[in-house]
């Protein structure tokens, strides 16, 4: 049982440039989430989804797209990077609602210059 | 709308002795409240919760908060730190207001344990 997993851990872009970050989950887990983590600005939500095929924008969504065509996987896509998009980023996945125990994947380290 | 203020940024102790992180926050429902923990370079764990039981929330490590309405506090104890409890803490709430995947998270307080 893996729980949540996510690749790449590590990411150099240049601006302009186009990636996607992959989210997995083994545990059945209805709800999945997006979130960023910058210094002293504790964990924003970027999207979200409460099921297959589902996704909505969460409290930072611009420049970034999303899409969740297999309920284990949500993935994060950026169209063109910027260096504000410099961060660490998190998936996590509940069970249900957020009143569940959201459990976190390991993170990606991302950096655009 | 809901929100979290964690009143200090960083905690210094000493392993033994108690620690106390300290969270305020604002709601216009009976909130559920949640302490995360992140360990360096880690994801974030579940501590414990609040969703309007026991006032009285014990979690895992040895770690406690408490609800308190009349404070709007919910502040995370623990009777002795351990050196493995150096860690970034974050205080969190339930947005209801919101969106329904919204946590608020706080700003986190970064612990740390003296030998």
């Amino acid at each position: 049982n893996a729980g949540v997993t996510q690749t790449p851990k590590f990411r150099v872009l240049k601006t302009g440039q186009s990636m996607t970050l992959l989210c997995a989950q083994d545990m059945n887990h209805e709800y999945m989430y997006w979130y960023r983590q910058d210094p002293g600005m504790g964990l924003r939500l970027i999207h979200y989804s409460v099921g297959e095929g589902t996704t909505a924008k969460g409290e930072v969504p611009d420049g970034y797209n999303v899409s969740r065509l297999k309920k284990q996987n949500f993935l994060l896509g950026l169209e063109s990077a910027a260096p504000s998009q410099t961060s660490v980023y998190f998936c996590a996945s509940s069970y249900r609602d957020v009143a569940y125990e959201q459990y976190f994947g390991p993170g990606t380290r991302l950096t655009v210059t | 709308a809901q929100s979290v203020t964690q009143l200090d940024s960083h905690v210094s102790v000493s392993e033994g002795t108690p620690v106390l992180l300290r969270c305020n926050y604002s709601s216009s429902y009976s909130p559920s409240l949640f302490w995360y923990v992140q360990h360096p370079n880690k994801g974030l764990q579940l501590l414990l919760k609040y969703t309007s039981a026991a006032t009285l929330v014990k979690g895992i490590n040895g770690f406690e908060a408490e609800f308190k309405k009349s404070e709007t506090s919910f502040h995370l104890t623990k009777p002795s730190a351990h050196m493995s409890d150096a860690a970034e803490y974050f205080c969190v709430v339930k947005n209801y207001g919101g969106s329904q995947g919204n946590l608020i998270f706080g700003k986190g307080t970064k612990l740390s344990v003296k030998p």
